[in-house]
């Protein structure tokens, strides 16, 4: 079956790196995403990852990805406390398929 | 460019009640999905249309159900209103059905009282 699974909570130093750890059990997963929901907003696409790759960076985002172990993860550098949000973690296999979220991790910045 | 938009914001209804919410997607993207996100989780897939036809149905009951127009629009209806339909609404664009990229809205929230 399908299921995503995320730790809940996390908080870091203003400066520090901050990394958001995600599993996932289906292993015919194609495409791997990061989203970002602050506070009464919507989701905001951050970015992804094909299941052919095991690392992408995008500033101060990299993704990393373990395809044995069903691992993703999201390393934020200098986190700042506009970072502070929901990061959900989702994967979409490939075709006409929906996403499919974990329950997101709250991220808190401390100054 | 505009982004998703989703009307209206915030809405409260009274069980039993029906309730129609709006997506307009991207220009030039043909694809519609909807997502409820319930307080505490992640979104949960409701439908996907794409060229105006239906294309995926997450397990919801038949009370829900959406259409999309010839402009991509697209509306999600409720009928009979539980406690439990109280949500944010989430509509995700995309260029194609099967587009490896989704850019949601700002979510519609649907208190039920």
């Amino acid at each position: 079956g399908e299921d995503v699974e995320q730790s809940l909570f996390l908080s870091v130093r203003e400066g520090d790196s901050s990394v958001i750890n995600c599993t996932y059990t289906d292993s015919s997963s194609t495409y791997l995403y990061w989203y970002k929901q602050e506070p009464g907003a919507g989701l905001q696409l951050l970015t992804y990852i094909f299941s052919n790759m095991d690392m992408k960076q995008d500033q101060r985002l990299t993704v990393l990805l373990n395809k044995k172990d069903k691992h993703l993860s999201l390393r934020i550098a200098d986190t700042q406390t506009g970072d502070s949000a929901i990061y959900f973690c989702a994967e979409r296999k490939a075709g006409n398929t929906p996403l499919v979220f974990g329950k997101g991790t709250r991220l808190s910045v401390i100054a | 460019d505009a982004g998703v938009t989703q009307s209206p914001t915030h809405l409260i209804k009274t069980r039993g009640q029906q309730v129609t919410l709006r997506c307009s997607p991207i220009s030039g993207h043909k694809s519609v999905s909807w997502y409820q996100q319930v307080l505490g989780q992640g979104p949960q897939f409701i439908f996907q249309y794409y060229e105006k036809e239906e294309r995926g149905r997450g397990n919801f009951p038949d009370r829900f159900s959406a259409r999309q127009f010839p402009n991509y629009s697209s509306e999600l209806n409720v009928n009979a209103l539980l406690l439990g339909d109280s949500a944010l609404y989430l509509c995700a664009s995309s260029r194609t059905g099967g587009n490896t990229e989704a850019f949601f809205g700002q979510g519609t929230r649907l208190t039920v009282v």
